[in-house]
């Protein structure tokens, strides 16, 4: 079964780096996502992307984050000056080809970021 | 800002037992999944749910979407040691995606 892959599956960097993460969505999706979950914290929406824009951000989102689709198959995550606090677990998501609301988002198994 | 609220959010019980998880929220979502999550992993798709009144059932899982679409349950019949697990639901409206804290279910044998 197609599923959703993401690199690195850990990253450790440095305060003030710059943090790319990485997702391959199911191929034929159209809709992408991401999410992260603090650890004991609940999983948190960042980003919605369709049709090669954001379609909706959270109060996270700010303008330290930025989602690209470079190419055909990859979506990334790039954080600027990166926080201790950016330290989290991060989930791509991806969901289509069909638009309703009852098509599903595939997870991928996520990133952990740690800022040190 | 849309909140969804899940209680209990830790259950430990014995082989068996049954159980009901709940998923209240002020808001009105387009529709509303059940995820599981294992440690170290993503969380995965059980079920959507969409019209308001919908009841789903997936084996021993059964899941319920509020009349009002604003609230959801998912009730478990003789659980194993297998549904150890973290179950989350996860409302959606109008593109934004909001999840619940989180169960932490433990099933004893």
């Amino acid at each position: 079964e197609p599923e959703v892959t993401q690199t690195p599956s850990h990253q450790v960097t440095q305060m003030g780096q710059e943090v790319i993460l990485r997702c391959v969505p199911i191929s034929n999706h159209l809709y992408f996502y991401w999410y992260r979950q603090i650890l004991g914290q609940k999983v948190e929406f960042l980003v919605s992307f369709y049709n090669n824009e954001i379609s909706e951000k959270s109060e996270i989102f700010d303008d330290q984050f930025s989602v690209e689709r470079p190419d055909g198959s990859n979506f990334t995550l790039k954080i600027r000056s990166t926080k201790l606090e950016d330290s989290a677990m991060y989930f791509c998501a991806s969901k289509g080809p069909i638009q309703g609301v009852d098509q599903p988002q595939h997870f991928g198994d996520g990133t952990r970021l740690s800022i040190l | 800002t849309q909140l969804l609220e899940q209680s209990p959010q830790f259950l430990s019980i014995q082989e068996g037992e049954n159980l009901t998880v709940y998923c209240n929220s002020s808001s009105v979502f387009s529709s509303l999944q059940w995820y599981r999550q294992e440690p170290g992993e993503g969380p995965v798709l059980l079920v959507t749910v969409v019209t308001g009144g919908e009841v789903k059932k997936l084996k021993r899982l059964t899941f319920q979407f509020g009349d009002a679409r604003k609230d959801s349950s998912l009730h478990i019949t003789a659980a194993q040691p297998g549904d150890t697990g973290l179950y989350l639901c996860k409302g959606t409206n109008a593109g934004k995606s909001t999840f619940g804290d989180g169960t932490t279910l433990t099933v004893k044998p």
